[in-house]
């Protein structure tokens, strides 16, 4: 069975800092991940996928994403985070039926 | 519309009662899901649709829990009997055929049962 963990529930950091939310799947496969954000008040939106080649992935908003086969691992990083940032980072692997969803990062930005 | 809309956006039931939430997917995207989730919690996997194909149920939690969608149109979610455990946040979503993982959600129902 397919599985998501994000280890962090809640993160601080200040504005301007950079920005690190991990995130380790279980997967039988090869697998597509994917990072979500859900903002207060708005619906969720993807900031990036991974299905295959480059394990360094770009985004929206500035955000990147890291495969790693190895550690089972696909950690978000954002060099230098703004207030807008503030919100809840979701973590997500599958495939065409669907995908499962950590519990997800809520993510403070202090001034 | 240019997004995923649910309707209603809060609905506050008794105990016993019955609901049917909403969804109307972007228009031209074959596979639509349910997602439900709890205060604090992820997203739990209820339902996906996929144009005409039978539709993946294996993430109801009980038949109290049902589902229908038209062709590659709007689709409903009904809970019978509602207990006070099924309050959530309803999520729909949809994606266009062939782009796996790349959902569009809608804003959600929000779920209260007294």
């Amino acid at each position: 069975a397919q599985s998501v963990t994000q280890p962090d529930i809640h993160i601080t950091v200040s504005e301007g800092a950079s920005l690190e939310l991990r995130c380790n799947y279980s997967y039988g496969a090869t697998p597509y991940l994917f990072w979500y954000v859900q903002s207060p008040g708005q619906g969720l939106q993807l900031l990036l996928k991974y299905f295959s080649g480059d394990t360094l992935v770009q985004g929206i908003k500035g955000f990147e994403a890291e495969f790693k086969r190895s550690q089972s691992s696909f950690n978000l990083r954002k060099p230098s985070v703004h207030w807008s940032d503030a919100a809840e980072y979701f973590c997500a692997v599958g495939s065409l039926g669907g995908l499962t969803f950590g519990k997800g990062t809520h993510l403070i930005i202090q001034p | 519309g240019a997004g995923v809309s649910q309707s209603p956006s809060n609905k506050v039931t008794e105990k016993g009662k019955d609901v049917e939430l909403r969804c109307d997917p972007i228009s031209g995207h074959t596979a639509l899901y349910w997602y439900r989730q709890r205060l604090g919690q992820g997203l739990e996997f209820l339902i996906y649709f996929q144009g005409n194909s039978a539709p993946d149920k294996s993430g109801l939690p009980s038949d109290r829990f049902s589902a229908e969608r038209t062709g590659e149109s709007v689709s409903t979610l009904t809970i019978q009997r509602t207990q006070q455990e099924d309050s959530a946040v309803y999520l729909c979503a949809s994606s266009l055929r062939g782009r796996a993982g790349e959902l569009f959600f809608g804003e959600g129902s929000r779920l209260t049962v007294l």
